[in-house]
């Protein structure tokens, strides 16, 4: 079945700076890749995903990069702000529908 | 429009305790999913349900059953809970679009913490 690895667990950037997060996945089939932030106590709540006919996405500071050969993508974010301390996970649809996420990453923003 | 609503939020049980966890979607989803959250392992899917009156294993399913109870509402039970079930679970749906289209990200509720001592 699918399989996502998610890079690096923990992040710590200066407020302003960027972050990249990256995850590989195994199954060639995967079409779907979402993003969630998830803060803490809180739910998963999607913020960006992208499909594989596409090969980057964005939505203003946010942006989703898809290599469909390497299978892998990435988060970025630019211009990090405190707010967007969270721990982020990706994920990746296999062929029966389903999401399988990875890791998660732990993202600290200092001011 | 509530989204996904998940109860109780919070329970603590006692080893070889059984309990539901409910979950109810206000969405028209067809599908449904119940995940667990540990940390450092990200979000492990339970069971699934793809369409109402179908329930699928995911890739932890041992220690648990569910109930796809109709459109809106997919439960979770714990027969006899063990201290290795304590954990933070989520309850999902999504829809599935069709042709390429596939599904739509999921809607998650808020969680359950569950504690088993």
């Amino acid at each position: 079945g699918e399989n996502v690895e998610q890079h690096p667990s923990t992040l710590s950037v200066q407020e302003g700076d960027s972050a990249v997060i990256k995850c590989t996945y195994s199954d060639s089939a995967s079409n779907y890749f979402p993003w969630y932030k998830q803060e803490l106590g809180k739910r998963p709540q999607l913020i960006i995903d992208i499909r594989s006919n596409v090969g980057e996405k964005k939505d203003q500071r946010i942006a989703v990069t898809l290599n469909k050969t390497a299978k892998h993508f990435s988060l970025h974010i630019t211009e990090t702000q405190p707010e967007d301390s969270a721990v982020y996970f990706c994920a990746a649809k296999d062929r029966f529908q389903k999401l399988v996420f990875g890791t998660g990453t732990r993202l600290l923003v200092s001011p | 429009n509530a989204g996904v609503t998940q109860t109780p939020k919070f329970q603590v049980l006692k080893t070889g305790q059984s309990m539901t966890l409910q979950c109810a979607q206000d969405m028209n989803h067809n599908s449904m999913y119940w995940y667990r959250q540990d940390p450092g392992m990200g979000l492990r899917l339970i069971y699934y349900s793809a369409s109402e009156g179908t329930t699928d294993k995911g890739e932890v399913p041992n220690g648990y059953n569910v109930s796809r109870l109709n459109k809106r509402e997919f439960s979770l039970r714990l027969e006899s809970a063990a201290p290795s079930q304590t954990s933070v679970y989520f309850c999902a749906s999504s829809e599935v679009l069709g042709g390429q289209g596939g599904i739509y990200g999921y809607t998650f509720g808020s969680g359950t913490r569950l504690t088993v001592v």
